[in-house]
């Protein structure tokens, strides 16, 4: 069936670093992908989106790359700071605006 | 403040209980929707809705009910025939469509509930 899902549960990462984070589709109809970012007890919070008819979109210090080849999605995060820290999930639209979550990559940034 | 608040924030149910989860969003959103997440496990929907007065099942709607009197009010029910209850509860509202169906959904802060 259709799924999103993550290659990495986990990421630790130093601060500063650059962090990556992994996202894999199945559904090769999908025209829109959303990054969310998820700190402990609150609600996911939109960091960037981007559209099929896109290979690359930059934000403020994150970067998504979208691989229609391989059905692959990634999350880039420059300079990594400890606010970093949280559970990141991928989305796309599966169509009727409904949109399928995977499960989520937690990011650790250590000092 | 323009956004999407939840009420309560913590909500405990006992055995049997119908409890109700609000939503209320004041970005003149069409789109509303409440999605149940798990430890550890991504978002599911429970149901959406894409104007007043109608709205559709999501993948898990068994033990639940939903209203939409008004555009910024979407209230969900858990009913005593929901019997694993406990989880974090969120709900999200999208912009009107402009073209296609390429809609950012943003959340609420969301509301957890336990059973005692």
């Amino acid at each position: 069936g259709e799924s999103v899902g993550l290659h990495l549960p986990t990421l630790s990462v130093q601060e500063g670093d650059n962090s990556i984070i992994n996202c894999a589709y199945s559904n090769s109809a999908s025209d829109y992908f959303i990054w969310y970012k998820q700190e402990s007890g609150k609600g996911p919070q939109f960091i960037i989106d981007i559209r099929s008819n896109m290979d690359k979109r930059q934000g403020q210090r994150v970067t998504v790359l979208l691989n229609k080849t391989v059905k692959h999605l990634s999350l880039q995060i420059a300079a990594t700071q400890p606010g970093d820290s949280a559970v990141y999930f991928c989305a796309e639209n599966s169509g009727y605006n409904k949109l399928i979550f995977g499960a989520g990559t937690r990011l650790a940034v250590h000092p | 403040d323009g956004g999407i608040t939840q009420s309560p924030k913590y909500l405990f149910r006992k055995e049997g209980q119908n409890v109700t989860l609000s939503c209320e969003q004041n970005l003149n959103h069409d789109a509303m929707y409440w999605y149940r997440q798990d430890p550890g496990q991504g978002l599911r929907l429970i149901y959406y809705s894409q104007i007043v007065n109608d709205f559709q099942k999501g993948d898990i709607a068994e033990g639940y009910s939903v209203s939409r009197e008004k555009k910024e009010s979407f209230p969900l029910t858990v009913t005593s025939a929901q019997k694993n209850p406990t989880a974090f509860y969120l709900c999200a509202s999208s912009s009107p469509r402009t073209s296609g169906n390429r809609e950012t959904q943003y959340f609420g802060p969301g509301t957890r509930l336990l059973v005692l």
